[in-house]
Order: C-alpha cells, then sequence, then structure tokens
C-alpha cells in the first residue's frame, strides 16, 4: 500500500537555528499537506501544495513540492520556541478516489532549546 | 466558536469492556473520520463516513465500530476485540470529504487499559 516516510524522526536545534523536515510518498500525489500538533494538543492544518514545484511562504515557514509531486519539504528559518510540536505531512491515499483519506508520515518531533 | 468536540479527554478500560468515544462537530461539515495516534507513529485511519448513515473502513478498522446516525455526530467503539487500545484517539471532520480538503480536528480522546 501507499507509504508515506518522513525524516528525521527527531530534531533537537538551538534557538535561531534553521531545521527542515522531509517527506516522501511511495506513489505521485495529487497534494501534499502539513499539519502542526503542539505536545499535548491537536493537528493543525498548515498549508496545501498542489502544483509541480510549488513553494509556498509562511512567515519563517517555507514549503515546497518536489517536481515529480513524490516529496516535500518545510523548511522553518531562525527557529523559536513556539515552533516546538510534530510536524506532519500527509497525502491522500492512492486508487483514484476523491475520498478525503489522507495517508500522514510518522511525524517530525521538533525540539527548540532557548 | 465552531469545531469539534471530543469526550471524555481521558478514557480507561477494563478487559472485556466496550468504550464508546464520543466526537460531535458544529462546522457543518459531511464527512467525519477516526484516527489513532501511537507515540512516535503518524496518525492511522479507523473509518471514515462522508455522509449520514454511511461509513468505510480505514486501515485498521478490526476491533472498531461506529455510527453516523446524525451529520454531527461520529461515535468510535472501542471493542473487546481491540487487544491493543491504548492509544491517543483523534475525530476529524472535512466539509465533504474530498482529498484536496483540509481536516479540522477536536482535541482528542487519551483510552488506556487498567
Amino acid at each position: 500500500g501507499q507509504q508515506v516516510m518522513q525524516i528525521p524522526q527527531y530534531q533537537h536545534v538551538q534557538e535561531g537555528e534553521d531545521f527542515t523536515t522531509y517527506c516522501n510518498s511511495s506513489t505521485t500525489l495529487s497534494n501534499i499537506q502539513w499539519y502542526k500538533q503542539r505536545p499535548g494538543g491537536h493537528p493543525v492544518f498548515l498549508i496545501q501544495l498542489v502544483k509541480s514545484g510549488e513553494v509556498k511562504k509562511q512567515k519563517r515557514l517555507t514549503f515546497q513540492f518536489g517536481e515529480a509531486k513524490k516529496n516535500s519539504s518545510l523548511h522553518i528559518t531562525a527557529t523559536q520556541t513556539t515552533d516546538v510540536g510534530t510536524y506532519f505531512c500527509a497525502g491522500p491515499n492512492a486508487g483514484g478516489t476523491s475520498y478525503g483519506k489522507l495517508t500522514f508520515g510518522q511525524g517530525t518531533i521538533l525540539t527548540v532549546h532557548p | 466558536d465552531g469545531g469539534i468536540t471530543q469526550s471524555p479527554k481521558y478514557l480507561f478500560r477494563k478487559e472485556g469492556q466496550n468504550v464508546t468515544l464520543s466526537c460531535e462537530q458544529n462546522l457543518n461539515h459531511d464527512a467525519m473520520y477516526w484516527y489513532r495516534q501511537d507515540p512516535g507513529q503518524g496518525l492511522r485511519l479507523i473509518y471514515y463516513s462522508q455522509i449520514v448513515n454511511d461509513f468505510q473502513k480505514g486501515d485498521i478498522a478490526e476491533g472498531y465500530s461506529v455510527s453516523r446516525e446524525k451529520k454531527e455526530s461520529f461515535p468510535l467503539t472501542v471493542t473487546s476485540a481491540q487487544k491493543n487500545p491504548t492509544a491517543f484517539y483523534l475525530c476529524a471532520s472535512s466539509i465533504a470529504g474530498r482529498s484536496n480538503e483540509k481536516l479540522f480536528f477536536g482535541s482528542g480522546t487519551q483510552l488506556s487499559v487498567l
């Protein structure tokens, strides 16, 4: 079945350092979504990428969708303690349907040391 | 405020017992989902429903059951057949269940076995 792999599983950074998490799918994706889950909280939608090679920015966060639409990345510039949490990527299940069944990556747990 | 309400926040199950997790939404969304989250793993889909009185099995439906008698409600029952029920359960919804729609999550229920 479809797999969505995310690396690294854990990332510890000093405040002010940059952070990147990578997402790779075993199948071509029609779109990819990114979510953030704060410690003790629930996932919150960040962004969706649809086009091949698409790049979107949200303040210090930069999201990229690969040319082949099988990989994606999230880059945070100059991390802050408010960036702490788990970042998930998610893509629609393969199968040719338009149902909103998403396959989630394992997530990258980001810790920021002040 | 519109949103998804899950209850209870914490739940304990005894051996051989069925327990039901509540999920209510006032977003007027057609589609609702149940995900299971284990430490170090992504979110795995248990069941989903795109319309009242209809639901489909996700990737890990064994040992679980659901109902969708009302648009606003999508309760999940963890049966005694689920041998490893300890996990964080997340309910989500989307507008119509299409694969390009973002998910809105509830605050989750932590289920533990006594």
